[in-house]
């Protein structure tokens, strides 16, 4: 079974500092597909970035940047120039290839400092 | 396009009532699912269905009673509260049945209280 690891409960960063959130996942899949989702305090959960495993390329998505790592079954985040409306909880989560269905790390709850 | 809308936004329930989660999306997404989130364990997964008239359990279904009669609706009953089963709601949905970087589009969420 697929598991994801997010080994950070809790981190914190000052205003215009870059952060890196960990994630790992277990899986004997080839095709999958990764994702990290924000969750600020109003609950809602939010897309941030997507990474196809068949793509070496890390994705990008404005200040916000992964590195996937195949082979170390690893998928960090990177929030660059970090804002005050960055403060929420970030989970990773993983999807197998044939499935719809998405498998959730326990989260890393990011304060970011002014 | 409202997305996925799930009412009610807040419920609290004695022991043993009953109740029903509303959840509907406008996308055409043929996936749907209910999630579960409490604290330091993340979103689970508690019942999924890959388009109307099939559904399918998930991590956590105990508890939990689900139906899919058309394409849009998604409701998740509780047919006897316990307060275990207090925690914050999710519906979600995503287009396509798998293979595809799609991504679950998720509703704002219900907190259930069972006292």
């Amino acid at each position: 079974a697929q598991t994801v690891t997010q080994s950070q409960p809790e981190m914190s960063v000052q205003e215009a500092e870059t952060v890196t959130l960990s994630c790992t996942y277990d899986t004997s899949e080839n095709n999958y597909y990764l994702f990290w989702y924000k969750q600020p305090p109003s609950r809602q959960m939010i897309l941030v970035i997507r990474q196809e495993a068949y793509k070496q390329q890390n994705a990008t998505e404005n200040r916000f940047s992964v590195n996937f790592q195949k082979a170390a079954k690893s998928f960090s985040l990177k929030i660059s120039d970090s804002q005050l409306g960055d403060t929420a909880m970030y989970f990773c989560a993983f999807k197998g290839g044939a499935t719809n269905k998405l498998i959730f790390g326990t989260g890393t709850l990011l304060a970011v400092q002014p | 396009n409202a997305g996925v809308t799930q009412t009610p936004k807040f419920q609290v329930l004695k022991t043993g009532q009953s109740m029903t989660l509303q959840c509907a999306q406008d996308m055409n997404h043929e996936y749907m699912s209910w999630y579960r989130q409490d604290p330091g364990m993340g979103l689970r997964l508690i019942h999924y269905s890959v388009g109307a008239g099939i559904t399918d359990q998930g991590e956590v279904p105990n508890g939990y009673n689900v139906s899919r009669s058309t394409t849009e609706d998604f409701p998740l009953r509780l047919l006897s509260a316990a307060p275990s089963q207090t925690s914050v709601y999710f519906c979600a949905s995503s287009l396509g049945l798998g293979g595809s970087n799609s991504p679950l589009h998720f509703g704002n969420g219900t907190r259930l209280t069972v006292t």
